[in-house]
């Protein structure tokens, strides 16, 4: 157990769908990242939130779109997507402060598929 | 872009020593490195993070060298559960002063018994 819990952990929907991905940290971080691994691909880094703004959006479609309305809280609300978009999707968060030793903390993952 | 690179793959015999290298020749004076692992099926776990010095903790050995432009991972004695997907990032201030971690391929260790 990590401290970031995201949830569901498994996710069907079709291409018209629309749905949501939740992540949820109480580790007092200040910082949250979403990243999604395709099945044999590296970790590819979404979106980073740094005190509730965006500070990177990784050329990411427009059809996945994040939302942190709190420190505590990160979501990624997703519609139309693609069969391609079918991967695991992590949830991280870390302490952005002076320290640049704060290590990344992640969730358990939701595997979405895309039908 | 990924700004360390490391082996596709690794293999070794289970109880030996591990030694897992990276480059990161663009690394700046105030970088950190930091390694994590991926298990099979598993999220993405801390191992270890160093700045100059080597370190040690309970779960691996950071060798660092002098010049800061590589580094390497020691698991002193394998066992079958360090068969993963090995990653080593910088962690560093981005422009804006935000940390930006990015993951590169990784070295996935396999562990022969």
């Amino acid at each position: 157990e990590t401290g970031v819990t995201q949830t569901p952990r498994h996710l069907v929907m079709g291409m018209t769908n629309k749905k949501s991905l939740k992540c949820e940290q109480h580790l007092g971080h200040n910082a949250m990242y979403w990243y999604k691994q395709s099945a044999k691909k590296p970790l590819e880094l979404m979106f980073v939130y740094s005190l509730e703004e965006r500070v990177e959006n990784n050329s990411v479609p427009s059809r996945f779109s994040p939302e942190c309305p709190n420190s505590s809280h990160l979501f990624l609300h997703l519609h139309t997507l693609q069969p391609e978009d079918s991967a695991l999707y992590l949830c991280a968060s870390s302490s952005q402060s002076t320290g640049l030793n704060e290590k990344l903390f992640f969730g358990s993952g939701t595997q979405l598929s895309v039908l | 872009d990924a700004k360390t690179t490391q082996p596709n793959s690794m293999e070794s015999n289970e109880e030996e020593p591990v030694h897992l290298p990276c480059n990161h020749s663009t690394i700046s004076g105030t970088d950190y490195i930091h390694w994590y692992r991926q298990l099979p099926s598993q999220d993405p776990e801390y191992v270890i993070h160093g700045l100059t010095s080597n370190v040690n903790n309970r779960m691996a050995s950071l060798a660092i060298a002098e010049d800061r432009k590589s580094s390497t991972l020691i698991l002193h004695r394998a066992t079958l559960r360090d068969a993963a997907v090995y990653y080593c990032i910088l962690r560093g201030k981005e422009s804006g002063g935000s940390y930006i971690p990015t993951f590169g391929r990784g070295t996935s260790l396999i562990v022969h018994p």
